[in-house]
C-alpha cells in the first residue's frame, strides 16, 4: 500500500459544486501539504499544516479550504468549484527534525488527484 | 519574473546521451537545492539534494549548484529509457517552511 494515499484519483465535476479531496498517510509525519500542478507552472503550494492544530496558507489558497482531521489525514475542499481549478492535485508529507543537520525535509507525494471542472 | 525558471522542454535524446537540465532562480536566500523526478501519472520523488554551492554525484547523476550565478544543473550520464520522466528543480531557504518548484522539464530517452 502507498504511504501517502489520495482519493479520488480522478474526478469530473461541474461549476459551483463542492468537492473534497482526501489524503491519508502512514509515514507518521507531522507535516502535510496540498499542491496543485499545472502545465508550465509546476507545483504551487495551496495549504500546509505542521500539526493538527496548525494550518497555514500557501501561495494560492483563494478558493480552497483545508481540514486536518488527525495527524494522518488532511483534506482539501473546493467550496464552489470553477473551471480554472481544473488541475492535478498532490498531497505531500515531510518529517523535519531540527536537531538533525542531515535532515533534508524531503517531501513524499501521493499519486495525485486529477480534477476537471466543467 | 518567476522565482524559479526552468526550460520546460520537451527534451528528447538517444539512449546513452549525456543530459543537462538547468534551473535559474532569483532569491539569493535559497540554500537547499533539490531535483525531483516525476514519472507519468505518479507523484514526484526526490532524486538529488544539495546544500549551498558545489557538486554532488550519485551514480549516473550529478547535481551542481552555482550560487554566484543563481544557477543549478542536473547531469545524467549514459541516459536510459527508464530516465524518461519530468524533472523538477526545487529549492528553499534555511527554514523548512516553503519549497519552491520550477515548472519541470519533460525528458524522453529514445532506445
Amino acid at each position: 500500500d502507498a504511504d501517502v494515499t489520495q482519493t479520488p484519483r480522478n474526478r469530473i465535476t461541474k461549476t459551483g459544486k463542492r468537492i473534497m479531496l482526501e489524503c491519508s498517510q502512514t509515514k507518521g509525519h507531522d507535516r502535510m501539504y496540498w499542491y496543485r500542478q499545472d502545465p508550465g507552472l509546476g507545483l504551487r503550494l495551496i495549504y500546509y499544516s505542521f500539526d493538527v492544530k496548525d494550518i497555514n496558507k500557501g501561495e494560492i489558497s483563494d478558493g480552497y479550504s483545508v481540514s486536518r482531521q488527525a495527524q494522518a489525514k488532511f483534506s482539501l475542499s473546493l467550496e464552489s468549484a470553477i473551471p480554472n481549478q481544473t488541475a492535478l492535485y498532490f498531497c505531500a508529507t515531510s518529517d523535519v527534525k531540527y536537531s538533525s543537520g542531515a535532515n533534508t525535509g524531503e517531501l513524499f507525494f501521493g499519486e495525485g488527484s486529477r480534477l476537471t471542472v466543467l | 519574473q518567476k522565482e524559479v525558471e526552468q526550460d520546460p522542454g520537451p527534451l528528447s535524446v538517444p539512449e546513452g546521451a549525456i543530459v543537462s537540465l538547468n534551473c535559474t532562480y532569483s532569491n539569493s536566500a535559497f540554500q537547499y537545492f533539490m531535483w525531483y523526478r516525476q514519472y507519468s501519472r505518479k507523484g514526484p520523488e526526490l532524486l538529488m539534494y544539495t546544500y549551498s554551492s558545489g557538486n554532488k554525484e550519485d551514480g549516473r547523476f550529478t547535481a551542481q549548484v552555482d550560487k554566484s550565478s543563481k544557477y543549478i544543473s542536473l547531469f545524467i550520464r549514459d541516459s536510459q529509457p527508464s530516465d524518461s520522466a519530468t524533472y523538477l528543480c526545487a529549492m528553499r531557504e534555511t527554514s523548512y517552511d516553503k519549497v519552491i518548484f520550477g515548472p519541470g522539464t519533460s525528458l524522453s530517452v529514445i532506445p
